[in-house]
C-alpha cells in the first residue's frame, strides 16, 4: 500500500498571500494524484486531478504540479473561502487502495 | 447536476447490524464505479472500496475486507454499505462517491452518513 505524507500539518496564511502545500508518495504514482478541499461539515471537494488538471468550476488561483513522488498544490492569493483542510490522494493502481494523505489545514494568520 | 443522496444519521449499539444507502441521480448509474469513504472524527478520509453497478464487481481496501459489504440495487440506482456486527470503532462519517471515467479519483460526493456506535 502506498503511504501519502503531507506537509505542513497546519499552514497559517494571511488573506491575499500565497500558500504552498506539499504531498509525497512512498513510491511513484506517476501523475495519478488528486487534491481535495474540505470545509467543516461538508464532504471533500475535488480541486485537481492528474496532478495538475483543475476540476470544473475551480478558480484559477489553485494550481497543482509534480509527478512521481513529489507534488505541490499552490493557492496563489488566498481568499477567505479558501481556509479549509486540503488532502491529496493517489490513485495509481486500479486495484486500490487509493490512499489519502493526512491533510494540511490552512488557517488565518 | 450529479447527485448522491445518502441516508440519515444512524445511532446503533455494538453488535447491531446496519445498512446505509446512497441514491444517485442525474447520471447513468450503470456507467460509473461507486466508492465508499470513511472519515473518523478529526481524521482524514479513508477509501474503503468500490463497486461497479452493472455487475457488482467489488474491490475492497485490505483494511476493510471482511468488515463491510458493498452492494447495489440497479433498479433504484442505489448503492449500499452494510455491517453485520458494529463496533464502537465504526463511529465515523461515511461518504459514497463517484469515480469518473478518467481515473480512480473522486469527482462527486454524497453528503455523508454519520454512524454512531455506542452502548
Amino acid at each position: 500500500e502506498i503511504v501519502m505524507t503531507q506537509s505542513p500539518a497546519t499552514l497559517s496564511v494571511s488573506p491575499g498571500e500565497r500558500a504552498t502545500l506539499s504531498c509525497w508518495a512512498s513510491q511513484s504514482v506517476t501523475n495519478d494524484l488528486a487534491w481535495y478541499q474540505q470545509k467543516p461539515g461538508q464532504p471533500p471537494r475535488l480541486l485537481i486531478s492528474g496532478a495538475s488538471t483543475r476540476a470544473a468550476g475551480v478558480p484559477a488561483r489553485f494550481s497543482g504540479s509534480g509527478s512521481g513522488t513529489e507534488f505541490t498544490l499552490t493557492i496563489s492569493s488566498l481568499q477567505s473561502e479558501d481556509f479549509a483542510i486540503y488532502y491529496c490522494q493517489e490513485y495509481s493502481n486500479w486495484r486500490g487502495p487509493f490512499t489519502f494523505g493526512p491533510g494540511t489545514k490552512v488557517d488565518i494568520k | 447536476e450529479v447527485q448522491l443522496v445518502q441516508s440519515g444519521t444512524a445511532v446503533k449499539k455494538p453488535g447491531e447490524s446496519l445498512k446505509i444507502s446512497c441514491e444517485v441521480s442525474r447520471y447513468d448509474f450503470a456507467t460509473y464505479w461507486i466508492a465508499w469513504v470513511r472519515q473518523m472524527p478529526g481524521k482524514g478520509p479513508e477509501w474503503m472500496g468500490t463497486i461497479y453497478p452493472p455487475d457488482s464487481d467489488t474491490r475492497y481496501s485490505p483494511s476493510f475486507q471482511g468488515q463491510v459489504t458493498m452492494s447495489v440495487d440497479k433498479t433504484i440506482s442505489t448503492a449500499y454499505l452494510q455491517w453485520t456486527s458494529l463496533r464502537a470503532s465504526d463511529t465515523a462519517t461515511y461518504y459514497c462517491a463517484r469515480h469518473p471515467s478518467s481515473g480512480w479519483h473522486i469527482d462527486y460526493w454524497g453528503q455523508g452518513t454519520r454512524v454512531i456506535v455506542s452502548s
